[in-house]
């Protein structure tokens, strides 16, 4: 079963620092990974989706790369803000048409 | 346009009832999943529906969870004898599903709080 896990479970950082957000799976047979933002007692929202074929992808001050062979997955936020602050949640979507998720990371950028 | 909604926004329930828990999708989208979020976790895969059917129940923890999409739109998530530790964030995401590329789009989700 396809297992997949984040690093750091929370993270605080000052406003304006750079950070990285790690994501890892053990099963490489994947159809794309996708990162969401959860806002405390809110839903999922959906940040970027990187193809299986795919190095990385895009938008604004995010940028998420995959090494699909080793397991591996980043979400880089430059510049981080106050309203940054959430959990990062990435998910791997496998041969079956659901998604296995990890844990979160808890992120608090310091005014 | 309207993104996935779901109702109610809150359940609080008693031990042994039954509840049901409402999923309206983005329309024209074909494909519905439904998951749930422990305190402290990732969301854990259910059920997925293409269309009025349940193409992969295989995430229903045990015959009290059942789901209906009886005309491919609006989904129903059933829980029958609430536990305690059913408690938690019953979330509800949408996909045009042309294929397994495709971006799922999550509602709000339901707190259900079992005493």
């Amino acid at each position: 079963k396809q297992e997949v896990t984040q690093i750091p479970a929370a993270l605080s950082v000052p406003e304006g620092e750079n950070l990285v957000l790690n994501c890892s799976f053990t099963d490489s047979a994947i159809y794309n990974l996708q990162w969401f933002r959860q806002d405390p007692g809110k839903g999922l929202t959906s940040l970027l989706l990187i193809q299986s074929s795919q190095r990385e992808q895009t938008s604004g001050r995010l940028n998420a790369s995959l090494d699909k062979s080793s397991g591996r997955s980043t979400l880089y936020i430059a510049a981080s803000q106050p309203g940054d602050s959430a959990t990062y949640l990435c998910a791997v979507r496998t041969g079956a048409n659901n998604l296995f998720f990890g844990t979160g990371t808890r992120l608090t950028v310091i005014p | 346009g309207a993104g996935v909604s779901q109702t109610p926004s809150n359940k609080v329930t008693e031990k042994g009832k039954y509840v049901e828990l409402r999923c309206d999708p983005i329309s024209g989208h074909t494909a519905l999943y439904w998951y749930r979020q422990s305190l402290g976790q990732g969301p854990e895969f259910l059920i997925y529906f293409q269309g009025t059917g349940a193409a992969d129940d295989s995430g229903l923890p045990n015959d009290r969870f059942f789901a209906v999409r009886p005309e491919g739109s609006v989904s129903t998530l059933k829980i029958q004898r609430t536990e305690r530790g059913d408690s938690a964030v019953y979330l509800c995401a949408s996909s045009l599903q042309r294929d397994r590329t495709d971006t799922q789009y999550f509602g709000p989700g339901t707190r259900l709080t079992v005493l």
